[in-house]
């Protein structure tokens, strides 16, 4: 089925320890983004690409970095995992407008 | 400080009732609203939304209605189904491809 594929879906780390996360999405849209979800706030934004060659800081990056490799795949690498990067994080894609964002189901990470 | 503000962590509603999901927003310079819906380990998925120039979209069951001056929507659910619990999401954007700013979501639950 097309969509966001988010791997993986479940993940413990020590802290210091690093990790990427891969999204990939068969839309052929232009933009991806990196969320993070925490208990009572709304989704944040870590990273996005809005074309493939092109990646900006969202609302919450530092920690993070992330590779736009294709027009198909943006992935999200924390280089020295901390406990305050315990989280819910979401891939999406969209063409072009809002309305048509795409979510990948998320990978639940715990920081120890 | 959030820009985008759902005061209800939570809303039990009778199935067959009406939902009503309510969103306050502070920048004035927001013109697209958007309702997403979220089931448990899965991504948030599209609902509905509108435009600054309006003041009520309708979709089958959903409505949402913006009151520009008291900067504030709400989303209406008629009648209540039970697969409609699930969390909701109000989102906004000063322009159909900025950066989306997230509430921090309201848990629906709609009894039997």
């Amino acid at each position: 089925n097309a969509g966001v594929t988010q791997t993986p879906k479940f993940q413990v780390l020590k802290t210091g320890q690093s990790m990427t996360l891969q999204c990939a999405q068969d839309m052929n849209h232009n933009s991806m983004y990196w969320y993070r979800q925490d208990p009572g706030m709304g989704l944040r934004l870590i990273y996005y690409s809005a074309s493939e060659g092109t990646t900006d800081k969202g609302e919450v990056p530092n920690g993070y970095n992330v590779s736009r490799l294709n027009k198909r795949e943006f992935s999200l690498r924390l280089e020295s995992a901390a406990p305050s990067q315990t989280s819910v994080y979401f891939c999406a894609s969209k063409k072009y407008s809002n309305y048509g964002y795409t979510f990948g189901s998320g990978t639940r990470l715990t920081v120890v | 400080d959030q820009q985008v503000k759902q005061n209800s962590p939570s809303l039990s509603v009778q199935e067959g009732r009406i939902s009503i999901l309510n969103c306050d927003y502070t920048n004035s310079m927001f013109d697209y609203f958007l309702w997403y819906k979220k089931y448990p380990a899965e991504g948030p998925t599209f609902l509905i939304s509108i435009s600054s120039i309006k003041d009520k979209n309708e979709d089958g069951r959903f409505t949402v209605f913006l009151n520009k001056s008291a900067k504030h929507l709400s989303l209406h659910i008629v009648p209540s189904q039970p697969g409609d619990s699930a969390v909701y999401f109000c989102a906004a954007s000063e322009a159909s491809n900025y950066q989306l700013i997230w509430g921090a979501g309201t848990k629906l639950i709609i009894k039997p």
